[in-house]
């Protein structure tokens, strides 16, 4: 699991609340990201940051938002959740901190499921 | 836009029989594709990255392949605990690019 973990594991909110998920390495890994997965679609990149307080977007982005305030925490942060937002939420790390081959391996934890009612 | 297509959907194998997973990508620039095992509840497990053309991985029982245009994952002699559901993924070599883009996987089971 990359030294990577997540929480909470699972979560049931309603439509409308703030909702915010939070990943935690232990390893000081520079690159972490968040993906979502769901049937039918596979796993998407929601954001990822480079460093604290550098983040940008991903492929799905919209209706998230993302922190970065140390090296250690990447908090993902619906702020109104919907009912589309029902998925599994994985954080992930690449262990690098410069670029060269290796660089690019993603190592995922074990993932948050949240419900949106 | 980047784009992986994993064949078959399920595979059903028996205990022993060999077969191969094609993942089917297309990408501007590739900087590397990657393979993951992906076990039910849990997260995606890593377990190759290919990189050029001709390259070959191995463990266990199995060996990952890249082409131009594909990979394969070829799995020997199966046991029932390979059973998974087994995820392609590449990243194309444009500048600031970090995204991977993933298929939606081939869940193989292995019948004892």
């Amino acid at each position: 699991d990359a030294g990577i973990t997540q929480s909470p594991r699972h979560k049931v909110t309603e439509t409308g609340t703030p909702v915010t998920l939070r990943c935690h390495q232990t390893e000081n890994h520079r690159y972490m990201y968040w993906y979502r997965q769901d049937p039918g679609h596979g796993l998407r990149l929601i954001h990822y940051s480079y460093g604290v307080k550098d983040t940008d977007k991903g492929e799905v982005s919209d209706g998230y938002s993302v922190s970065r305030s140390k090296t250690e925490d990447f908090l993902l942060t619906l702020e109104s959740a919907t009912s589309s937002q029902t998925s599994v939420y994985f954080c992930a790390i690449t262990p690098y901190a410069s670029g060269g081959i290796g660089a690019d391996t993603q190592y995922f934890g074990p993932g948050t499921r949240l419900t949106v009612l | 836009e980047d784009q992986v297509t994993q064949s078959p959907e399920a595979l059903r194998l028996q205990e022993g029989e060999s077969s191969s997973l094609n993942c089917s990508y297309t990408v501007s620039g590739l900087r590397g594709l990657f393979w993951y095992r992906q076990d039910p509840g849990k997260g995606p497990e890593f377990l190759f990255t290919l990189y050029s053309a001709g390259e070959e991985k191995e463990k266990e029982r199995l060996k990952a392949t890249l082409t131009k245009k594909e990979s394969f994952l070829h799995i020997t002699a199966p046991k029932p605990e390979d059973s998974a559901t087994y995820l392609c993924a590449v990243r194309n070599s444009g500048a600031g690019s970090y995204q991977l883009t993933f298929g939606k996987g081939t869940k193989l089971s292995v019948i004892p």
